[in-house]
């Protein structure tokens, strides 16, 4: 079962800073967050993940907060490229189990 | 080849028949995993492979799903008696050791029971 909660679908206007957020109230200390996205049609992509500390790369930022309960994955400058699914998921030791994630829509 | 392959990528049989995917990971990666998606959901979890042993099948719907690694690389998914829920797409994935987690997909396999 996932661990983790998401809204099921989001907008964000082309140029916009994407922010989708997650929901682990439950994740226990040694649990890394880690987010996804799938592509129509593509396996799903590694993005981003963290334990405490906020993390940045190429691709997003994360912000984890404080007590670790939620998080959110921002994509700076979203395009038209970044519509996809994206999945939130919290794993432990090579447990990886999915959830619904978020459909993100980019408009123009 | 640089990513996870997964072969066949379409494939139709009718119900009843017998089946394997193969998944070929990335090479020198211990951990696979296999996925079903259904549209319109996320990837389920089905079993997780450390090495050659299946550290956890508990995803495995029923005992007419088996899997194997023989030797620690590719993996088949086999699927004995097929009905027509069993159609989806099956992704398979691998991750290095020092990145659990940080797990690269292949493009899938569409199976159809017709």
């Amino acid at each position: 079962d996932a661990k983790t909660t998401q809204p099921p679908s989001m907008d964000c206007a082309e140029g916009r800073a994407a922010n989708l957020p997650c929901n682990h109230s439950t994740i226990s200390g040694n649990e890394y967050v880690y987010w996804y996205r799938q592509i129509h049609s593509q396996g799903p992509q590694y993005i981003i993940h963290g334990l405490k500390n906020n993390e940045t790369n190429e691709m997003a930022s994360l912000i984890i907060t404080e007590d670790r309960k939620s998080s959110t994955l921002i994509l700076p400058h979203a395009t038209l490229r970044d519509t996809a699914v994206y999945y939130c998921i919290a794993v432990n030791n090579n447990d990886m189990r999915f959830g619904a994630g978020t459909r993100l829509t980019v408009k123009p | 080849g640089a990513g996870v392959s997964q072969t066949p990528s379409n494939k139709v049989t009718e119900k009843g028949k017998y089946v394997e995917l193969r998944c070929d990971p990335i090479s020198g990666h211990t951990a696979l995993y296999w996925y079903r998606q259904s549209l319109g959901q996320g990837p389920e979890f089905l079993i997780y492979f450390q090495g050659t042993g299946a550290a956890d099948d508990s995803g495995l719907p029923n005992d007419r799903f088996f899997a194997v690694r023989p030797e620690g690389s590719v993996s088949t998914l086999k699927i004995q008696r097929t009905e027509r829920g069993d159609s989806a797409v099956y992704l398979c994935a691998s991750s290095g050791s020092g990145a659990w987690g940080e797990a690269f997909f292949g493009q899938g396999t569409r199976l159809t029971v017709v």
